[in-house]
């Protein structure tokens, strides 16, 4: 069945990088955009950026840009969020999903979703 | 502050049935399809009506999606203890060039 797996929690001091892995499984790696979603303690949700794990192309929320760099690994069908200049209020849980239908960019729904990785940012 | 507006609680008996709100604007809701999202307390979301209001296989016939203009709506009826969870709305939005999510509403079955 379709699957993402996602590496474990990670405890960070501000001012480092967190860098969480997405593990695919299932299905068609290089033809499903992936995105990266955020959830801060008692928040909503958040969306960090997109990678097409196909070509490796990337785009960020503004909220992101110059912090965040997304990453892929078609060998191990694999998509990485590297984040840095850790602050506090970065500290929530990571979550990566899949597009629904093969290729679909805009008019997208997101299924499944990872079981999301912890980030606590704390000195 | 969420760029799609829900209600940040709602409330049923079982059996009832209940909505649940969201609205947006022109840039998201407006010209693209919404998504709901159910949420378990300490899950994952989970795909709950995509496309405004078609179900996943495996979503019970309970749960409804509706869209007009830049607002939408999600209805639970027949409400089950098992419907306790947060739900969340989303749609692409071009401002962001990416998915906006409403703020997400607690429904608590009574």
């Amino acid at each position: 069945q379709v699957q993402l797996v996602q590496s474990g929690a990670e405890v960070k001091k501000p001012g480092a990088s967190v860098k969480v892995s997405c593990k695919a499984s299932g299905y068609t790696f290089t033809s499903y955009y992936i995105h990266w979603v955020r959830q801060a303690p008692g928040q909503g949700l958040e969306w960090v950026g997109i990678i097409n794990p196909g070509g490796g192309s990337t785009v960020y929320a503004p909220k992101f840009q110059g912090r965040v760099t997304m990453t892929r690994d078609t060998s191990t069908s694999t998509v990485y969020m590297e984040l840095n200049s850790l602050r506090s209020d970065d500290t929530a849980v990571y979550y990566c999903t899949k597009v629904g239908t093969a290729t679909c960019y805009r008019d997208c729904w997101f299924d499944p979703w990872g079981q999301g990785t912890l980030v606590t940012v704390s000195s | 502050q969420s760029v799609l507006t829900q209600p940040p609680s709602a409330s049923g008996t079982p059996g009832q049935r209940v909505t649940i709100s969201c609205s947006g604007s022109s840039s998201n809701i407006g010209n693209y399809p919404v998504n709901w999202y159910q949420q378990l307390p300490g899950t994952a979301p989970k795909l709950l009506i995509y496309s405004n209001n078609e179900r996943p296989s495996g979503v019970p016939d309970r749960f409804s999606g509706s869209k007009s203009g830049t607002s939408t709506s999600l209805a639970i009826s027949g409400l089950q203890s098992e419907d306790e969870a947060d739900y969340y709305c989303a749609a692409w939005d071009d401002s962001l060039n990416g998915p906006v999510f409403g703020g997400g509403t607690k429904l608590t079955v009574l």
